[in-house]
């Protein structure tokens, strides 16, 4: 089974920060992976497919990044709306699987 | 507008069965995987169950082989998941999601329908 490990566990950040969050592969999974959000009581949203590619109507202030093994999530500029929890996901292999997460919270 | 609706959540003894539907439209069932993923406080999101487009192949989390199965109904619009032998661990909240790509990438999810095991 192919773990994922996010870091941090909670980034604090104020709006218009720039938010780096992190996705670490057990093994080489190419270019497999992708991004959810997830907002409280709701569901998860895509957000990043393919390690680098945005879903249909994902501002363009999200971007992904990396391959292999490291992976990145990119949030240029913090708007309100983007505090949530960050998952990450491989589609390299079954099982797939999903990270732990990233709490991103208002400083 | 794609849509998503997830049903058959309840109380459950250990032991038990339920079947959870997902609903879908908006779109053509028969040209997607489909997936059940859930979710726990603990334990975050876990992939359960796929299925791909006309139902002949399947894949499951080792904590549900035997006990769990995916399948579709591409006529009527319909995903399932038959949860038999329930364990308390099995409490979550059972989302079903699209995938645009094989394997993964889910681009559209249900709102989730709760399970809850215990006696």
């Amino acid at each position: 089974e192919i773990v994922l490990a996010q870091s941090p566990a909670t980034l604090s950040l104020s709006p218009g920060e720039r938010a780096t969050l992190s996705c670490r592969v057990s093994q080489s999974i190419s270019n497999y992976l992708a991004w959810y959000q997830q907002k409280p009581g709701q569901a998860p949203r895509l957000l990043i497919y393919d390690a680098s590619n945005r879903a249909t109507g994902v501002p363009a202030r999200f971007s992904g990044g990396g391959s292999g093994t490291d992976f990145t999530l990119t949030i240029s500029s913090l708007e309100p709306e983007d505090f949530a929890v960050y998952y990450c996901q491989q589609r390299s292999s079954w099982p797939l699987t999903f990270g732990g997460g990233t709490e991103l919270v208002i400083k | 507008e794609v849509q998503l609706v997830e049903s058959g959540g309840g109380l459950v003894q250990p032991g038990g069965s339920l079947r959870l539907s997902c609903a879908v439209s908006g779109f053509t069932l028969s040209d997607y995987w489909m997936t059940w993923v859930r979710q726990t406080p603990r334990k975050g999101l876990e992939w359960v169950a796929s299925v791909k487009q006309d139902g002949s192949a399947k894949y499951y989390v080792d904590s549900v082989k035997g006990r769990f199965t995916i399948s579709r109904d591409n006529p009527n619009n319909s995903v399932y998941l038959q949860l038999n032998s329930l364990k308390p661990e099995d409490t979550a909240v059972y989302y079903c999601a699209r995938a645009f790509t094989a394997a993964g990438n889910f681009d559209f999810w249900g709102q989730g329908t709760l399970v809850t095991v215990s006696s």
